[in-house]
């Protein structure tokens, strides 16, 4: 399985600022995605990151929230925007070679927000 | 809306005793199933999968999952536990044709010695 670094592992950030997550994969990877785990609770799809163009947002996440990006198969940065102590959460990035099959997880990014 | 339930939220075993966490998903068509865990401090990590075939798969560290479609079901079992197990399980379901993963709200084991 692929190797999966982020950065940083863990910040506490004011309201109202912004946080940019980076994702580093060892091997190019044909799907990236982002999950967030609120506290006490189960992980949730934000998006997929795709390659060259814009990133697939579930329902409840939108783009000027959580602006994604994917320059190319190894890397993906995820930005929390205008942070709000709701968005205190772990966030996670996965990867795989599709949706169905085995994705493999980084450690994750713990944020606290005051 | 598919949706991944986890009964068990919160389970305290000693070492030895047998361990069965259960699983269920509301998705009726083609499934991939799986079960990670996330040890204290540490990656999320695959345990084991079902995709197609033998219905009762085998993963790492002794652990042992069966997939029951009529019961819409994926139970985690291991024959005795160690301390080690100590863990937080998830369920994880995928249906053909989404591509979305979607996990259970996890079970948090506990193993005294």
């Amino acid at each position: 399985s692929a190797v999966i670094s982020q950065k940083p592992s863990r910040d506490i950030c004011q309201r109202g600022t912004s946080l940019t997550i980076q994702c580093q994969v060892d091997s190019q990877v044909t799907m990236m995605f982002w999950y967030r785990q609120q506290p006490g609770q189960s992980l949730t799809l934000i998006a997929t990151a795709n390659q060259g163009s814009e990133a697939t947002y579930e329902s409840g996440f939108v783009i000027d929230k959580f602006p994604i990006s994917r320059p190319n198969l190894t890397f993906s940065t995820l930005t929390v925007s205008n942070m709000s102590p709701e968005d205190s959460s772990i966030y996670l990035c996965s990867v795989g070679t599709s949706g169905s099959d085995t994705q493999y997880f980084g450690p994750g990014t713990r944020l606290t927000v005051l | 809306a598919q949706s991944v339930s986890q009964h068990n939220h919160h389970v305290i075993l000693s070492e030895a005793a047998s361990l069965e966490l259960g699983c269920n998903y509301s998705y009726g068509g083609t499934v991939n199933l799986f079960w990670y865990v996330q040890y204290p401090g540490q990656h999320l990590q695959l345990l084991l999968k079902y995709f197609s075939g033998d219905p009762l798969v085998k993963g790492i560290k002794g652990f042992e999952a069966e997939f029951i479609k009529s019961k819409f079901s994926f139970n985690l079992r291991k024959p005795s536990v160690q301390w080690s197990d100590t863990a937080e399980y998830f369920c994880a379901v995928v249906s053909y044709g989404t591509d979305k993963l979607i996990f259970g709200t996890g079970t948090r084991l506990q193993v005294f010695p």
